[in-house]
């Protein structure tokens, strides 16, 4: 099993809808998690992260689902502009590696 | 403004030809590291440093070398480029080793080796 799996997409969903990633794990002794939001021919910007509590900042809410090995972002209300690739990253065995997911790409429509 | 240069942002070369891309950053970061990107494979960590005078490898060091003689640069070095490195090249730094996953990266550099 890979360590972290992410749905590469594309997800296209209209202005206004709900949207949500799944990002999955196989290191089950990480403490803490991030997303990331990577725009076309980008640099990767960190978008938030995501502790057992969850984190929420605005339309963008994150969750641990630490039973399960998953994290989720999900988008509220999508905007044209939260058109990019999130990308998950997880630390895997306290290494100073980040190990990052391959990214799921989403494109909201007018 | 606090940010990560990386130069050149664009390079073209031949196999064997020696290049380096260099990083920097401006606020006073202890980790540093260089990431390439492709496509269906993701970023994948090459060499990092936790501080001066201290590197390890990554996921993928073949082909790199790195150094840090100095807190704020971290250049990479290809001696003899293949045309398998032809990559998107990141550079990122955060805080400490203990943020290492809350980075702020480069602009990249789009390499292409022929």
């Amino acid at each position: 099993r890979k360590e972290v799996e992410q749905d590469p997409g594309p997800f296209n969903v209209p202005e206004g809808a709900t949207v949500a990633f799944n990002c999955t794990y196989s290191n089950s002794a990480s403490q803490s998690f991030f997303w990331y939001r990577q725009d076309c021919r980008k640099e990767p910007k960190l978008l938030m992260s995501v502790y057992s509590s969850g984190n929420e900042d605005g339309r963008f809410t994150a969750q641990l689902n630490r039973a399960s090995q998953y994290i989720s972002l999900l988008i509220r209300d999508s905007k044209l502009s939260d058109s990019a690739t999130y990308l998950c990253v997880v630390p895997l065995g306290g290494s100073y590696i980040p190990t990052f997911g391959r990214g799921t790409s989403l494109i909201v429509h007018p | 403004e606090a940010q990560v240069t990386q130069n050149p942002r664009y390079l073209i070369t031949v196999t064997g030809k020696k290049l380096t891309v260099t990083c920097s950053q401006n606020m006073n970061h202890e980790y540093m590291s260089w990431y390439r990107q492709d496509p269906g494979l993701g970023l994948r960590q090459i060499y990092y440093s936790m501080n001066v005078e201290v590197t390890d490898k990554g996921d993928v060091p073949e082909g790199y070398k790195v150094s840090r003689k100095e807190k704020r640069n971290f250049p990479l070095i290809l001696e003899s480029p293949s045309p398998n490195q032809t990559s998107l090249y990141f550079c990122a730094s955060s805080k400490t080793p203990g943020t290492a996953y809350e980075q702020y990266f480069g602009p990249g550099t789009r390499l292409t080796v022929t």
